[in-house]
């Protein structure tokens, strides 16, 4: 059975720093593997995803994620905060058919 | 940009009462998805739906909850006799390809707060 687990429900981090949201996932066949954004009220934003091919992948807003295999990880990374950036993000992978979300993780980013 | 649209943005019904949430999906998608997310928790899958019959269902998925497609642009989520725990942010989204190979494109969901 397919399954993401992402580590940390809060993440903060300063204007400017690293962003970086841990995802692993448990997969039975080969993954497919996506980041989803979720601004307050709003609805479930693609940011990015890995199918096949190149391992490190980028997405909207300056967002990427390196598909690690031997470490079954997608985690997510951004070179500079943003304001904007302040959402809850969603690891999610592919199931049979149907894409199975991790628990979340709320960025806040301090002024 | 196509998108996946969804009414009512927020419906607010007694408990025991039948609701019906509606989703437009993107208009060349052939799967279509229910999901639904608890205030604070994870987005959790309900329903998978293609060539007009439900390919996969959840445990969560329970006699009190039914879709249809029925006049080929519409795709409904009813909720026979609702519960408390029904509470929640339920989203639809579809996809040209379904989750095997393609992307889900997610509407803005519909808020369902039962009293």
């Amino acid at each position: 059975a397919q399954s993401v687990t992402q580590l940390g429900s809060h993440v903060s981090v300063s204007e400017g720093a690293l962003v970086l949201l841990r995802c692993n996932y448990s997969s039975s066949v080969p993954p497919y593997l996506f980041w989803y954004v979720q601004y307050p009220n709003q609805g479930l934003q693609l940011l990015l995803k890995y199918t096949t091919g190149a391992t490190l992948v980028k997405g909207i807003n300056g967002f990427e994620a390196e598909f690690k295999k031997s470490e079954t990880s997608f985690h997510l990374t951004k070179p500079s905060a943003h304001m904007s950036d302040a959402a809850e993000y969603f690891c999610a992978a592919r199931g049979d058919d149907k894409i199975i979300f991790g628990k979340g993780t709320r960025l806040h980013i301090l002024p | 940009e196509p998108e996946v649209t969804q009414t009512p943005s927020h419906q607010v019904t007694q408990m025991g009462q039948e609701v019906i949430l509606r989703c437009v999906p993107i208009s060349n998608h052939l799967y279509f998805y229910w999901y639904r997310q608890i205030l604070g928790q994870k987005v959790e899958f309900l329903v998978s739906f293609y060539n007009n019959e439900i390919s996969e269902k959840s445990e969560i998925f329970d006699d009190q909850f039914s879709v249809e497609r029925p006049d080929g642009s519409n795709f409904t989520l009813k909720i026979r006799s609702t519960k408390l725990e029904d509470s929640a942010m339920y989203f639809c989204a579809s996809s040209s390809q379904g989750a095997r190979t393609g992307e889900l494109f997610f509407g803005e969901g519909s808020r369902l707060t039962v009293l």
